[in-house]
């Protein structure tokens, strides 16, 4: 079975600190992706990141970075020098070979970013 | 930059009517999903559809369900007699392989 797990139900920070966003998966699978994605207050979810299992480098773009590290299940998501436009609800998912396509959400963590 | 898209934004109806979602996925993908997001909550698999079958299908995705492509581009869910608990966000996603989902603006349907 699998499982994705978003502790933090909702971060508050002040413009320009950084936040972290946090993962921790459960798969049997050794074959899988991850992915996080952003729902703004408009609703829509918006594509943000994917990582397969293979891969374990960490990735920036631009404000955004990615921390994987498969020793501890976790694929957390940081946002450097906040800003009021990624005030949003994080996703983080999770599909494997068991059922290629089925994504397994987690609960979401807003955050909140105030001037 | 193709998108996926969804109609309608918004759909009130009575219990026990039946509605249609549609959703027209991003031309070249192969691949294409339903979720759904009950208010506040996460976001939960209902059904994939690949090669004019469906996939693969979670235990929501119940005989009230039902998903079709039509023609070449628009790709539906029919839920057949609606109940209060069918209140949610639907979102239509579409890949071109197995892999990333791009989704849609969702559709709101409120189920009175």
């Amino acid at each position: 079975a699998q499982k994705v797990t978003q502790a933090q139900t909702e971060i508050s920070v002040v413009e320009k600190e950084d936040v972290t966003l946090d993962c921790v998966y459960e798969t049997r699978d050794t074959t899988y992706y991850l992915f996080w994605y952003k729902q703004p207050p408009s609703g829509e979810l918006v594509f943000l990141i994917r990582r397969n299992s293979f891969d374990e480098q960490n990735e920036i773009s631009g404000r955004y970075s990615w921390n994987f590290q498969k020793s501890t299940s976790s694929f957390n998501f940081t946002i450097t020098a906040s800003q009021v436009v990624d005030s949003a609800v994080y996703f983080c998912a999770l599909t494997s070979t068991d059922s290629w396509g089925k994504f397994q959400f987690g609960a979401g963590t807003q955050v909140v970013v105030t001037p | 930059e193709p998108e996926v898209t969804q109609t309608p934004s918004h759909q009130v109806t009575q219990m026990g009517q039946e509605v249609i979602l549609r959703c027209v996925p991003i031309s070249n993908h192969l691949y294409f999903y339903w979720y759904r997001q009950i208010l506040g909550q996460k976001v939960e698999f209902l059904v994939s559809f690949y090669n004019n079958e469906i996939s693969e299908k979670s235990e929501i995705f119940d005989d009230q369900f039902s998903v079709e492509r039509p023609d070449g581009s628009n790709f539906t869910l029919k839920i057949r007699s609606t109940k209060l608990e069918d209140s949610a966000m639907y979102f239509c996603a579409s890949s071109e392989a197995d892999e990333t989902q791009y989704f849609g603006p969702g559709t709101r349907l409120l189920v009175l």
